[in-house]
């Protein structure tokens, strides 16, 4: 069975540029959540989507960061406009439902912002 | 305040020797718990998990944990490390009871020396 799918795996963009994350979860989950990762931060939970709808979306660090669930097999993480702090691995992770709540990953896209 | 603390930063252990890594956990009830393992570029994987019963849960890759209900510790071993088990380890917490939000340790990272 297919993982989680997240694309690009490499994404390098100017400051000021938009960038556009995607993510496929594991079909027949219905749980999503975005992370990002840095050296200095460890892993930090942005939004979680529960049944395609918002959950919890505390954790995005600023109005530059949107997140979409527009069906269960799909989510984007949009950054406009990027700027070099936004630089880190974004993973996507999905839930199966009625489970003990252990996440599946991604493997990640490895933003650079210039 | 919820939080999980992994003690250690990184660990250096000899090829066939024994490991054990540190996990203990701040939480209003007893949550379920995990550790994940991510290997270099990769994203993170489940190793096992804790929901409930025997204390001693084992899980992929050899590795087992133990829950100290007592201690708040769920800490991490394996008798005999291979040059594959370097990579970062998670120590993760979340609600056995509604809710959804993982919380992640700050990770150790394991070094294996021949």
């Amino acid at each position: 069975d297919a993982g989680v799918i997240q694309s690009p795996r490499h994404e390098v963009t100017e400051m000021g540029q938009e960038v556009t994350l995607r993510c496929k979860p594991i079909s027949g989950h219905n749980s999503l959540f975005w992370y990002r990762q840095t050296m200095m931060r460890g892993l930090e939970l942005l939004i979680y989507f529960n049944n395609n709808v918002p959950i919890d979306d505390s954790g995005m660090p600023e109005d530059r960061f949107s997140a979409k669930m527009p069906n269960a097999s799909f989510s984007t993480l949009k950054i406009q406009p990027s700027e070099p702090r936004d630089s880190a691995v974004y993973f996507c992770a999905s839930r199966p439902p009625a489970s003990y709540n252990e996440q599946f990953f991604g493997p990640g896209t490895r933003l650079t912002v210039l | 305040a919820q939080s999980v603390t992994q003690p250690d930063i990184h660990i250096t252990v000899s090829e066939g020797a024994s490991l054990e890594l540190r996990c203990n956990y701040s939480y209003g009830a007893t949550p379920y718990l995990f550790w994940y393992v991510q290997s270099p570029g990769q994203g993170l994987q489940l190793l096992l998990k804790y929901f409930s019963g025997d204390t001693l849960v084992q899980g992929i890759k050899g590795f087992e944990a133990e829950f100290k209900r007592s201690q708040s510790s769920f800490n991490l071993r394996k008798p005999s490390v291979h040059w594959s088990d370097a990579a970062e380890y998670f120590c993760a917490v979340a609600p056995s009871t509604g809710g959804f939000k993982t919380i992640f340790g700050a990770g150790t990272r394991l070094f294996v020396k021949a």
